[in-house]
């Protein structure tokens, strides 16, 4: 059963606008969520995270929301730029200090000119 | 830094052959990690190594067999593969337990391929 979900494959959004991202998950033992983008054959790059007892945590363009009564957390990217497109992968860890991240299966990023 | 690195970039390897992935790091982080990632798939873990010693194995089959020499290193050894092990290996690295951060870097991969 997948514990980390991102129901949408992809997204295509025009340059300059916010692009959105979605994310749920369904183990309630999570405690720390974080997105990273990737582009193919290279490692995921780290680009936000946020702590269960946060519900927004803010770093340039890019701000993470987290609602834990419904174990949902989006990603928000503005303005969206051409260097954006690429699959964003939404992870979460469990309460050990070198717990293992559970992704999901990610949304491939197209960011229209 | 942020930076991990791993040896190979590439890797061809036959089903009697044995062979080793290496990740290295300097960010003085105590938690490592092995992940496979399959294509169109997400990363899954492998193994976790805290502090030098193994504290997280998923059930990974036995031909696949991992060791922490130190603090900065860590190697996957692989023996007697099959064909469906094919697929990009990440190695990542954490500050480790007792930290107020949990954010994993990860190194660029080795993209095996069994043949």
């Amino acid at each position: 059963d997948q514990q980390v979900k991102q129901n949408s494959p992809s997204l295509s959004v025009q340059e300059g606008r916010i692009s959105i991202l979605n994310c749920d998950y369904t183990n309630s033992m999570f405690d720390y969520f974080l997105w990273y983008k990737k582009y193919p054959a290279e490692g995921p790059t780290f680009l936000i995270s946020i702590s269960s007892i946060k519900d927004k945590n803010e770093d340039g363009r890019f701000t993470v929301f987290l609602n834990k009564s419904a174990k949902h957390l989006s990603l928000h990217i503005v303005p969206s730029q051409p260097g954006d497109s690429a699959v964003y992968f939404c992870a979460a860890k469990g309460t050990g200090g070198a717990d293992g991240l559970t992704f999901g299966k990610g949304t491939h990023l197209i960011i229209q000119p | 830094d942020t930076e991990v690195t791993q040896t190979p970039k590439h890797l061809v390897m036959g089903m009697t052959n044995k062979k080793s992935l290496k990740c290295e790091q300097h960010m003085g982080h105590r938690a490592m990690y092995w992940y496979k990632q399959k294509a169109k798939k997400p990363p899954e873990l492998m193994f976790v190594y805290s502090y030098e010693k193994l504290s997280i194995n998923e059930s990974v089959p036995s031909r696949f067999s991992p060791e922490c020499p130190n603090s900065s290193l860590l190697n996957l050894h692989l023996h007697a593969l099959q064909p469906e092990d094919s697929a990009l290996y990440l190695c990542a690295s954490s500050l480790g337990p007792g930290q107020v951060s949990y954010e994993q870097y990860f190194g660029p991969g080795t993209r095996l391929t069994v043949t």
